[in-house]
């Protein structure tokens, strides 16, 4: 498999503010890696996809420009909450595509905002 | 549009009884993959298993079997010998086309393990 981890786990932010979210490939160069956002009790739902070197591709009805992603280098992509609202609070999980034709997750970003 | 549908949203299982989750998929790809994920309640999805649209076999790993039905579009994820610790969500989800392309994800199955 391949090791991904993401900082923070954790945060809590006032609305408004912006809040950034890396996900780090550990040990596989990930030209492409995935970010999800998890509401309670409810599925993953795909956000965009992030090629590095190049601009994202966000999925229908995702605000780009609130949701920013770099995906600078091969083993670090990063998310970008900007002016961030209560409605943004949720579970933020990225993925990278590794070999055998496998996503591997991080562990998740849970982001609150009061 | 390609669709994941996990008909049972929860479901209790004896300890060392093996328990089947349903995933049905809708696609009109010739090629695809379907995934299983667990997600316990830490929030790490760990990947389970995998079977590819071409595969002429079942997929399986340790405890884990997926029964491909291809006809039937069918995915359903075997759990042999619970455990405790086997207690969690279970996502099924499939990637349409090639390599690098992104899953779209069912509703989901929680499993709780009775001991």
């Amino acid at each position: 498999g391949a090791v991904v981890s993401q900082h923070p786990s954790w945060v809590i932010c006032k609305s408004g503010t912006s809040v950034k979210i890396e996900c780090r490939s550990l040990d596989f160069q990930a030209t492409t890696m995935f970010w999800y956002r998890q509401f309670p009790k409810q599925s993953l739902m795909l956000m965009a996809t992030s090629n590095e070197g190049s601009k994202a591709t966000y999925e229908q009805g995702v605000e780009k420009d609130k949701f920013l992603i770099n995906h600078a280098s091969l083993t670090l992509s990063t998310l970008t909450v900007t002016s961030a609202h209560p409605e943004d609070s949720s579970f933020y999980i990225c993925s990278i595509q590794g070999i055998s034709d496998t996503q591997y997750f991080g562990p998740g970003t849970r982001l609150t905002v009061l | 549009a390609q669709k994941i549908t996990q008909t049972q949203p929860g479901m209790f299982v004896q300890e060392k009884e093996a328990v089947t989750l349903d995933c049905t998929y809708d696609t009109s790809d010739p090629s695809y993959g379907l995934f299983w994920y667990k997600q316990p309640s830490s929030g790490e999805m760990i990947f389970l298993i995998y079977q590819g649209s071409y595969d002429q076999q079942n997929a399986t790993e340790g405890r884990y079997s997926l029964n491909f039905q291809k006809a039937r579009k069918s995915a359903n994820l075997v759990i042999s010998a619970s455990q405790l610790g086997d207690s969690a969500m279970y996502f099924c989800a499939m990637r349409r086309g090639a390599a690098g392309n992104k899953l779209t994800f069912g509703g989901g199955t929680r499993v709780l393990v009775k001991p």
